[in-house]
């Protein structure tokens, strides 16, 4: 497609029970983000990957929280055990990678998760 | 904290009027973007503005850039209703992160 995409837009899963949510960049497009975006707040970056190199992994919150980038495309965060402070949309972003100003990122609809 | 920080949290003006949005800031930067939300959904790409550079046009949108006070300003000229939405300035360090503040909620009245 011409856009990101995330997989599924809504999500409610029960307290203790594992999450994966899923993220398609823009085709040709190195650089990867994760984000948390908690209600009526600014984004609170996760993950960030670039080509091959190892994630930057700064973000995550905890170690309940992982995620892959396999063959450099498709995105899965992973959340084990949710909490009901897990709740908030996910977004992911892509960009060229490039930084230095050509790091524009170009956002998918987000996932919101809900945890019962 | 390296995010921005936007000032007001919350605008609310009349269609026709102009609105400024200012962004503040801590560190050295390599540019500032500015980004709308509208629905607590995903982010939409505004302007960027290099550090090296002091204003930027797109459209309505004025951007500015003040690197020694580290601030931006964020002006929408002749508002839309359409044009309510959540704007946020994203700081880019050299770690090819965004740093993201908490956003201004505009609300054009129409």
């Amino acid at each position: 497609g011409a856009g990101v995409s995330q997989s599924p837009s809504n999500k409610v899963t029960e307290k203790g029970k594992d999450v994966e949510l899923r993220c398609d960049p823009i085709s040709g497009h190195t650089a990867l983000y994760w984000y948390r975006q908690s209600l009526g707040q600014g984004l609170e970056f996760l993950i960030y990957f670039q080509g091959n190199s190892a994630p930057d992994k700064s973000g995550l919150p905890s170690d309940r929280f992982s995620a892959e980038r396999t063959g450099g495309s498709v995105s899965t965060l992973t959340i084990q055990r949710t909490q009901q402070e897990d709740s908030a949309v996910y977004l992911c972003a892509s960009s060229l990678g490039q930084g230095g100003g050509q790091g524009t990122q170009y956002f998918g609809p987000g996932t919101r998760l809900t945890v019962l | 904290s390296q995010q921005g920080e936007e000032d007001p949290q919350a605008l609310s003006i009349q269609e026709g009027e102009n609105a400024t949005m200012n962004c503040s800031y801590k560190t050295s930067i390599n540019n500032l973007q500015w980004y709308r939300q509208n629905s607590g959904r995903g982010l939409v790409h505004l302007i960027l503005i290099r550090s090296n550079e002091r204003e930027k046009h797109s459209g309505r949108l004025r951007v500015t850039l003040d690197t020694s006070k580290k601030s931006s300003s964020l002006l929408i000229t002749a508002s839309r209703a359409a044009d309510t939405a959540s704007y946020f300035c994203a700081i880019e360090t050299g770690a090819n992160n965004l740093f993201f503040g908490t956003g201004t909620r505009l609300t054009v009245i129409p």
